[in-house]
């Protein structure tokens, strides 16, 4: 069964400045997708970014990015200028396409202070 | 694109009584629904996938006759908590994955439903 740990319960970021959220996982498999989800006070589950297991250049949306390591089998997030809107417990997410279910991380509440 | 609505999003019952949540994906077909339920400041714990037509897959410990879920169109699906009482008070997020925008790899989610069972 495939696993996802975030390490970082919470984490907090002054606005303007740059933060990375990390994302470890576990699986046997070589096609796969990873995504980070963002969910803020609303409870709106928001998607951030996706980036296919076979795709070697790592996702990019905006101020967000990854950088995906596969051999490592970690998928860090980074928000680059921090905006008070970026508040939000944010997930990581594995899909085995072969499963059809997406497993989840235990999320990073991340906080950004004026 | 790549909406999903539940409605609705709050709902007080009483204890004994069933209620009714509904997902709509709104501007893609749905082949896969996954219902989640959500406790404050966790993770989603999936309870069940369901593709249109068939019988629902459910988790290991979740039960089937109390969750009642029923994917009868590629846009709707609906989950029925029968009997409900205060435990199952919780936050519940209906999920839809299929040919959209971000292909059928993606799942896209709904805003959640609040269920008070007094």
């Amino acid at each position: 069964a495939q696993t996802v740990t975030q390490s970082q319960p919470e984490m907090s970021v002054q606005e303007a400045e740059t933060v990375t959220l990390s994302c470890t996982y576990d699986t046997s498999e070589s096609n796969y997708y990873l995504f980070w989800y963002k969910q803020p006070p609303s409870r709106q589950m928001i998607l951030v970014i996706r980036q296919e297991a076979y795709k070697q250049q790592n996702a990019t949306e905006n101020r967000f990015s990854v950088n995906f390591q596969k051999a490592a089998k970690s998928f860090s997030l980074k928000i680059s200028d921090s905006q008070l809107g970026d508040t939000a417990m944010y997930f990581c997410a594995f899909l085995n396409t072969n499963a059809g279910k997406s497993t989840f991380g235990d999320g990073t509440t991340l906080t950004v202070k004026p | 694109g790549a909406v999903v609505s539940q409605h609705p999003s709050r709902v007080i019952c009483k204890s004994g009584t069933s209620v009714k949540i509904e997902c709509r994906s709104l501007d893609f077909q749905a082949t896969t629904m996954f219902w989640y339920r959500q406790f404050p400041k966790k993770s989603l714990m999936l309870m069940a996938t369901s593709n249109e037509g068939s019988k629902a897959t459910y988790e290991q410990g979740v039960e089937k006759d109390k969750f009642l879920i029923n994917h009868a169109s590629l846009t709707l699906s609906t989950l029925t908590v029968t009997s409900a009482h205060p435990e199952d008070s919780s936050f519940y997020i209906c999920s839809a994955r299929g040919l959209s925008g971000g292909g059928s790899d993606t799942q896209y989610f709904g805003p959640g439903t609040r269920l008070t069972v007094l």
